[in-house]
């Protein structure tokens, strides 16, 4: 079955980076988006970005332009997020999520979360 | 600040038919699809509705959801004490190129 299986919880220093994998399984890796979501404590979700598999373009959502990147590999089918300069508001349960499409669509498959909790 | 507009809370006694509203522009849910998703803290998303107003299998007709020029609405009929989560609308933005988030609306069932 589709299937996206994030990499496990994380605890970095302020200053550091992070990197989280999404393994993906059951579909063919390169027809899909691949979105990033997170949601900090107490927090609304936030739309991260975006990255199609089959050509590796990506997008960042404004806010987090600069300091987080998407990549994927498609020999692994798997994305990964990477977050740096982590600071105290970066603590989070990130998400990634397949969309219907290669870009666009809705997120009908989700990872089950990665909580990344940066603190000194 | 949201692209997408939804009241911060929605509440509704068991049994009522509450509806939650997302308000954007020509730039997304005017000329694009909207999608509804389900969340609890802690735990993945889930679809509700998508292309506006189809749901997914396993989503129960109690759920629906309607789209009319720039504003999209989610209604959810025979409110059940399970229905407490936080309610996303979602559509994809010509300008930016990408996907807008509304605020969330958190339902409370009374």
């Amino acid at each position: 079955q589709v299937q996206l299986v994030q990499s496990g919880a994380e605890v970095k220093k302020p200053g550091a980076s992070v990197e989280i994998s999404c393994k993906a399984s059951g579909y063919q890796f390169i027809a899909y988006g691949i979105h990033w979501v997170r949601q900090a404590p107490g927090q609304r979700l936030e739309l991260m970005g975006w990255i199609n598999p089959d050509n590796g373009a990506t997008k960042m959502s404004p806010q987090f332009e600069g300091r987080v990147s998407i990549s994927s590999d498609t020999s692994a089918t798997a994305s990964y997020l990477k977050v740096t300069g982590l600071r105290s508001g970066d603590t989070a349960v990130y998400y990634c999520a397949r969309t219907s499409g290669p870009v666009a669509g809705h997120f009908d498959t989700w990872g089950q979360g990665t909580l990344v909790a940066v603190s000194s | 600040q949201s692209v997408l507009t939804q009241p911060p809370s929605a509440s509704g006694t068991p049994g009522q038919r509450v509806t939650i509203s997302c308000s954007g522009s020509s730039l997304n849910i005017g000329h694009n699809n909207v999608q509804w998703y389900r969340h609890l803290p802690g735990t993945a998303p889930k679809l509700l509705i998508y292309n506006n107003i189809q749901r997914p299998s396993g989503v129960p007709d109690r759920f629906s959801a309607s789209k009319s020029g720039t504003s999209a609405s989610l209604a959810i009929s025979g409110l059940q004490s399970e229905d407490e989560a936080d309610y996303y609308c979602v559509s994809w933005d010509d300008s930016l190129y990408g996907p807008v988030l509304g605020g969330g609306t958190t339902l409370t069932v009374l």
